[in-house]
Parts: C-alpha cells; structure tokens; sequence
C-alpha cells in the first residue's frame, strides 16, 4: 500500500496570507489527524477526523481548520498566517475506527512564514 | 501544560550499550502508549506500543517497560546501533475518544560507533 502522502512539501508565505495543505490517508483509512512540529514546542494535536467529521480537536486558534473528504483526503487551512505558524504540518492516518491504534504519519509540510 | 514528560532530551551511547529514554504521565485516563522513531527530513515512524494491562513489551531489540503505579514507561534499546541515531517519541492517548496523542518532547539519540 501506498503510504501517507502530503502535498506540498514545502510552502513560502508572507504574513497574512493564508494556506492550505493536502493529506492523502493510506488506501482504506478513515481517521486522520493533523499535528504542529516546531522545535520549541513539539509535536501539538491540532485535530482529527474520522468519516468526514472532526472527533478531536486541540487547542490551537480558529485560524487552524481543517476537513475530510468522502474519500477521507483531507486538507487543513490556515487564515491570517503569522511568523510563528512555521512549523512542519505532520498528517497521520489510521485504519481502525476506535483510538488507540496505530497511526502511520506522512512526511509533513513545511511551511515558512515570511 | 505537557501532558506527558519525557528525559532525557538528548543522549549518547556506544554502539552495542542499552539506550534507555523515560516518559511520565499524569492523565491515568490514558490507556494507549506509542513510541515513534523520527529521522530528520521524515515524519514519525511508529516503533512499538503498549497498553496498561501489561508490565512490558518487546520486539526485536526494543521493550517499552510500564510501570501503571508510577505512571511512567520507558523504551530501551538493547544492543544499539549507529543506524538508531534518530529523535524518539513516546505519546499517549485515550483510546476510547479517537486519535488524540500527546506527545513527548523528544530525545535525540546518538549511537557512537
């Protein structure tokens, strides 16, 4: 199976500005969970959605807000970017309905605010 | 607040010594505990893990050890190699709500030949 894929892989933007990035699950998935990767603060639970519906959701602002397709690809946007936004955006999917199961995570994105 | 507190956040150890990396919670609703391996450039690749009915579980050269009363667990690595120089992650969650991890800070782990 092909494995988690997101896109881009790298990102530039200004302040301001908003994004969107793209989270293709493993084939059969339906869980997918998006986290924040910065080197003071670690990796942060931004949320989760299972069959297209948010389960879980951290404590970032609600410039952070995501969604899941039918075919459980899901995308997460930020609004109004600023500079400590840069972080690595880790996506991760799971094949079992119920928490606690494995999760297997993509490359991430890397987004640079300017 | 961390909901879960790993040490230490960096370690070196000599090719075949046992590394050994502490994770501690507060949240005894957590009852799902992963360890993620994370090699620069790559997301977090899942190692091994385990749930609170069980005192240790091992696979291959890697055991995660729990202790439920002190609300601690560990992974060591047994036998360790150069090619185990990464950043490893333990995390936790509470099965019955979905897939909400919190994780640790991480250690960077050097293996010196």
């Amino acid at each position: 199976k092909a494995g988690v894929t997101q896109t881009p892989r790298y990102l530039i933007k200004t302040r301001g500005q908003q994004v969107t990035l793209s989270c293709s699950p493993i084939s059969g998935h339906r869980s997918v969970s998006w986290y924040q990767q910065t080197p003071g603060q670690g990796l942060q639970f931004l949320f989760e959605y299972f069959s297209e519906t948010q389960r879980n959701k951290g404590n970032f602002p609600g410039r952070f807000s995501g969604r899941q397709f039918s075919n459980s690809r899901s995308e997460m946007n930020v609004s109004t970017l600023e500079l400590g936004d840069s972080a690595l955006y880790l996506c991760a999917s799971s094949g079992l309905g119920q928490g606690g199961s494995w999760q297997y995570f993509g490359p991430g994105t890397r987004l640079t605010v300017l | 607040q961390q909901q879960v507190k790993q040490s230490p956040q960096s370690l070196i150890v000599q090719k075949g010594g046992i590394s050994i990396i502490n994770c501690a919670y507060e949240n005894t609703a957590f009852d799902y505990f992963p360890w993620y391996q994370q090699f620069p450039g790559k997301g977090p690749a899942l190692l091994i893990a385990i749930r609170p009915d069980v005192s240790e579980k091992k696979e291959g050269r890697f055991t995660i050890s729990f202790n439920k009363s002190a609300k601690q667990f560990s992974l060591h690595i047994m036998d360790s190699q150069p090619g185990d120089s990464a950043t490893y992650f333990c995390a936790a969650s509470k099965s019955n709500t979905g897939n909400q991890f919190y994780f640790g800070t991480g250690t960077s782990l050097t293996v010196i030949p």
